[in-house]
């Protein structure tokens, strides 16, 4: 299963709202997550199940999506959250990532 | 508190052999599917292997046949044997815990071993 993210990189400012979408090549119901990775760290699971916000994640991340098209959404970007945000597939094997998306 | 802590990265000459270990605290592997992700340099994270808590095993097919997932209970460790390496697996090993609680996911990470495969 291909997961397609789009955009690749998008600029923002503190403050804006960013929209981030993963495209699954088939049905994946809502077997995806989200995860965040900063520079020299690992990443840090943020959304589960496609929409279900993991303990301690801000709520200004949201998931939301299922099939074959999901989002990302970060309500009010803030300085902290500059940083690499990957989708990620548990429907069948091979599991799969997307190719990423870097928030500058 | 859980964690998960890589160790047995390093420089290998293609052909080479290496084997990684994960030392976990906070879980049991055993009882648990335990994970092998990792991630090339300026690249995206792969998928290379799971092992299942009944020791039913996958590989990404990038790594199938020259990697050998296993753990040894007594020590509570998740290993990666990785023979023929070859250049394109140079990357950061990232050990992880998948949670099947609900919905399944990774939710906890080692902080990497860093492999490096070069002549």
């Amino acid at each position: 299963i291909q997961l397609t993210q789009s955009p690749s990189s998008l600029s923002a400012s503190v403050g804006d709202r960013v929209t981030i979408t993963c495209r699954a090549s088939q049905d994946i119901n809502s077997n995806l997550g989200w995860y965040q990775q900063k520079p020299g760290k690992a990443p840090k699971l943020l959304i589960y199940g496609a929409s279900t916000l993991q303990s301690g994640v801000p709520s200004r991340f949201s998931g939301s999506g299922s099939g074959t098209d999901f989002t990302l959404t970060l309500s009010s970007l803030q300085p902290e959250d500059f940083a690499a945000y990957y989708c990620q597939q548990f429907k069948s094997y091979p599991w799969t990532f997307g190719q990423g998306t870097k928030v500058e | 508190e859980v964690h998960l802590v890589e160790s047995g990265g390093g420089l290998v000459q293609p052909g080479g052999s290496l084997r990684l270990s994960c030392a976990a605290s906070g879980i049991t592997v055993s009882s648990n599917y335990m994970s092998w992700v990792r991630q090339a340099p300026v690249r995206g994270l792969e998928w290379v292997s799971v092992l299942e808590s009944g020791e039913t095993t996958y590989y990404a097919d990038s790594v199938k046949g020259r990697f050998t997932i296993s753990r040894d209970n007594s020590k509570n460790t998740l290993y990666l044997q990785m023979n023929n390496l070859r250049a394109e697996d140079t990357a950061v090993y990232y050990c992880t815990r998948i949670n099947r609680d609900s919905t399944w996911h990774y939710d906890y990470w080692g902080q990497g071993t860093l492999v490096t495969v070069s002549s």
